[in-house]
This record gives structure tokens, sequence and C-alpha cells, in this order.
């Protein structure tokens, strides 16, 4: 079965860093981007950004480049998304979602991870 | 960027009654070389991550019952629910991956009982 785990929720303060993980199984890792998705307290889904674990190829939204950073270890089947420094609008549930299809062959998503809620609050 | 848009924001529908949601986007999903629109459906409920309904515009996801269905082309996209059922209750999103590795969603469309 494929499936995508996600990280465990997250309490942090404006200005600290966090780095969030999604962990691949049931199929080749190396081979099928993860891409992470937020949304925002009663809010839609919005496309964060794209990588490819075979060669960390990372691709994002305009509305997110500079503001997060995606990275993998194929090595543990994992998929990352990192903030240097977070604010409270991070505050968001975040889910990992494979690409249905090899590479970046345009496909949509599936499966979904279970999120990871991510509260930024002094 | 390709815009998508949903309508209506809401609705509330009678149990057994259908529901149609409408989905626009900004320029066509429509790749001419393989007659594909590079258009998914995803159904969210409450508490859970989203689920894949329909890809290609009107290929039901294995497992999705058959009262999803999915229909349009070029820009202008339908889902309908032929007899809505009380788990049929969710947030229903459309997504275009032609500009894949750029995606966009729409706003979603909420389906409650009326």
């Amino acid at each position: 079965e494929v499936q995508l785990v996600q990280s465990g929720a997250e309490v942090k303060k404006p200005g600290e860093s966090l780095k969030i993980s999604c962990k691949g199984s049931g199929y080749s890792f190396t081979n099928y981007c993860i891409a992470w998705v937020r949304q925002m307290p009663g809010k839609g889904l919005e496309w964060m950004g794209i990588i490819y674990p075979g060669d960390s190829d990372a691709r994002y939204s305009p509305s997110f480049q500079g503001q997060v950073t995606i990275s993998a270890d194929k090595s543990i089947s994992t998929a990352y998304l990192q903030w240097s420094s977070l604010k409270a609008s991070d505050t968001a549930m975040y889910y990992c979602a494979r690409l249905w299809g090899p590479a970046m062959v345009p496909n949509w998503f599936d499966p979904w991870g279970q999120g990871t809620l991510v509260t930024v609050s002094s | 960027d390709i815009v998508m848009t949903q309508s209506p924001d809401s609705l509330a529908v009678s149990l057994g009654e259908k529901a149609t949601i409408n989905c626009k986007s900004s320029q066509s999903v429509l790749y001419s070389s393989n007659n594909k629109n590079y258009l998914a459906w995803y159904q969210q409920k409450p508490g859970q991550p989203p689920k894949l309904l329909i890809y290609w515009a009107s290929t039901r996801e294995s497992g999705v019952p058959d009262r999803f269905s999915g229909s349009g082309s070029g820009t202008d996209f339908t889902l309908t629910i032929s007899s809505l059922q009380a788990e049929d209750v969710a947030v229903y999103y459309c997504q275009q991956y032609y500009s894949s590795p750029l995606f966009t969603f729409g706003p979603g469309t909420k389906v409650d009982i009326k």
C-alpha cells in the first residue's frame, strides 16, 4: 500500500525555525514527486511546492518562493518542509501528497499524508 | 499562472437530489496532443485530508461511487453528485495540473444537506 506518514503537530513561537517531515512507503520513493499543500484555518488548499527526490529538484509556487524550503532524503524516503523564521500567519495544516505519476510528469495528487498542524503563537 | 474559480461557494441539497459544482480555469487545460483535460477533483471531509475523486476531468478513481461524475473540457468543468448521500457532505476542490510542475486549486465548494 502506498502511504505517506507525516510528523506530528508542532507549537512554535514567532521567529523560531521548524522542519516537518513526510515519509513515503510502499513504492519507490526516489521516482515520485512529493508536493506540499497549505490549508489555513477554515480556508482552501494552496499548493506550495514540489520536489523530485531522485535529484532533489524543487519547484515553488511564486507565493511561497523564499518563504519555505523543500528538501528530501531519499535514503530514508522522507521529504521535508522547513521554515527559518516562523510567523503567526504560518499557522495552518500542512499536507504532503504524492504526484501520481513518475518524475514531474503532469498528474494529480494521490495519496495524501494525514497532515501536520503547525501553530505559531507567542 | 492558471487561476481556478468555482461556483457556487456553497450549496445545500436534499438527500437523493443532484448536486452540481462548476469549475472554470483562466486558460484551457486541454492538451491538444493527447486530447486530455488536465483537471482533477478532490473531496475533503471535516478533519480529513483531501481525497482524489476524479482525474483527466472525467475518470473516476477506483472505489469512488458512480454517483460522482466529472464532465467538461477546455476551461469549463462540472462535478455532479447524482443522488446526494449524507456521507457526501464535504468541500470539493478542482485542481489543474496542466501547468505542472506549477499547480493550482480552486477555492472549494461546500456541500451540505438541505
